[in-house]
């Protein structure tokens, strides 16, 4: 079976530009995830999605991220206008509830370069 | 709010020692979860176990046990006759039942920093 997919696997963009990372999770779970993994700050929530909808946006970075998620399924990760410290790699995760037992399985990553 | 500490940053061993990888947790919750993650060098995150707080019964599958203190607030894995194979970053993480904010539900994995493991052959 299909495990979670992120596209890109790798992405390299000039300051300023705007970035988009998707996420497809695994069939039929209905939680989403995004986390963020860097070598000086580790592994960091950003959001998550039941179904559709993000109770809490709060540990997105600043105002440039932003993230959707339609048809609960596919969810998309956007940056704006690009920064150096945005360089990371981007983590998707899904489980099959938003219930804090379930076990999140992970994607690759996107690897994001900001030049 | 919640914490995972993993204090050892680096652990290095010759193949078939045991080996133990510390993790240590806060949290204000009474009810809460705990997870080992393992992150090889190919990057993908692979679940290796999942804890809740009611159960500190210890639990071994192959050669992987996990050791749950309440009492310290410990959940440390060790590796028993280590593989060259099992070298990787293993990550502990904690997710509360009921977190301040969401008023209930997941909001994410606390991860600690990990533990890169290092088998020597």
């Amino acid at each position: 079976g299909a495990g979670v997919s992120q596209s890109p696997s790798n992405k390299v963009t000039e300051k300023g530009k705007d970035v988009e990372l998707r996420c497809d999770p695994i069939s039929g779970h209905t939680a989403l995830y995004w986390y963020r993994q860097s070598l000086g700050q580790g592994l960091e929530f950003l959001i998550y999605f039941q179904g559709n909808s993000a109770p809490d946006k709060s540990g997105l970075p600043s105002d440039r991220f932003s993230a959707e998620r339609t048809g609960g399924s596919v969810s998309t990760l956007t940056i704006q206008r690009t920064q150096q410290e945005d360089s990371a790699v981007y983590l998707c995760a899904s489980s099959l509830a938003s219930h804090a037992d379930q076990p999140q399985h992970f994607g690759d990553g996107t690897r994001l370069s900001i030049l | 709010a919640q914490k995972v500490t993993q204090a050892q940053t680096e652990i290095s061993v010759v193949e078939k020692e045991d080996v133990t990888l510390d993790c240590v947790y806060e949290t204000r919750d009474t009810t809460y979860y705990l997870f080992w993650y393992k992150q090889p060098p190919s990057g993908e995150l692979v679940f290796l176990i999942r804890r809740n707080s009611f159960d500190e019964q210890n639990e071994i599958s192959g050669r992987y046990s996990w050791n749950f203190q309440k009492s310290t607030s410990s959940f440390n894995f060790t590796i028993t006759a280590s593989q060259v194979v099992d070298s990787a970053v293993y990550f502990c993480a904690l997710s509360e039942a009921y977190p301040v904010y969401s008023g209930g539900g997941a909001d994410g994995l606390t991860f600690g920093k990990g533990t890169h493991l290092i088998i020597q052959p």
